[in-house]
């Protein structure tokens, strides 16, 4: 089975903090993504990444960078934590080299900024 | 950018019951999937359909691409089976982003 883990399942960082959020995917995948959750607004795409060391902004990079130095690991870096990223962020991976492919989700970090 | 609607927005269900959700997108997609997010927030994959029909147990779904909708049937529902259900999916012209419904919330009662 794929697994994808993200490193917590809830965090509280106060403003103004630097904020790593990392994900881990078991399956050699290509393509990895964050979306953030938030009530009414549904899921939208912070960044992707194709490949090690690519990436792509979504829809809704603003305030937040990625790293992709490994296969595996996709981070999201939040470099100045501000109250209004408390959300819900969830990572997903799929097999790359082309668009029709199944996506797999992590089990997602709550992260509330004070 | 593609758009994808899901009906009913809502839904309450007593347990047995039988229900259909369905999702609309409005641009050709080669990828479709369904997934159920528990009351931790995981979402579950429920299924990969970008055409035809699948079943899985109780549950099962038709993705109509010609037409731009796809259905999850859910039969004789339980307890187990509230959350919210969201239907993904990957345009023509994508570039491998996944866009997602606004859900449909279940709740099913004894």
């Amino acid at each position: 089975d794929v697994k994808v883990t993200q490193s917590s399942r809830y965090l509280v960082k106060r403003t103004g903090e630097k904020v790593f959020l990392e994900c881990v995917q078991d399956m050699d995948h290509e393509n990895m993504f964050w979306y953030r959750q938030d009530p009414g607004l549904g899921l939208r795409l912070i960044y992707f990444s194709y490949d090690v060391k690519m990436k792509e902004k979504g829809d809704i990079p603003e305030g937040y960078s990625v790293s992709r130095e490994k296969k595996e690991r996709f981070s999201l870096i939040l470099e100045s934590a501000s109250t209004n990223q408390t959300s819900m962020y969830l990572c997903a991976s799929r097999i790359g080299g082309g668009l029709g492919t199944e996506a797999f989700f992590g089990q997602g970090t709550r992260l509330t900024v004070v | 950018g593609i758009q994808v609607e899901q009906s009913p927005p809502d839904l309450i269900l007593q347990e047995g019951a039988n229900s259909t959700l369905r999702c609309n997108f409005s641009d050709s997609v080669n990828n479709l999937q369904w997934f159920h997010q528990n009351p931790w927030g995981q979402l579950i994959n429920l299924f990969y359909i970008p055409s035809g029909t699948k079943q899985n147990g109780r549950l099962s779904a038709t993705t109509v691409a010609t037409e731009r909708y796809s259905l999850l049937y859910i039969s004789s529902s339980q307890t187990t089976d509230s959350g919210v259900y969201f239907c993904a999916v990957v345009s023509m012209e994508g570039a491998s982003k996944l866009t997602f419904g606004t859900g449909t919330r279940l709740q099913v009662t004894l």
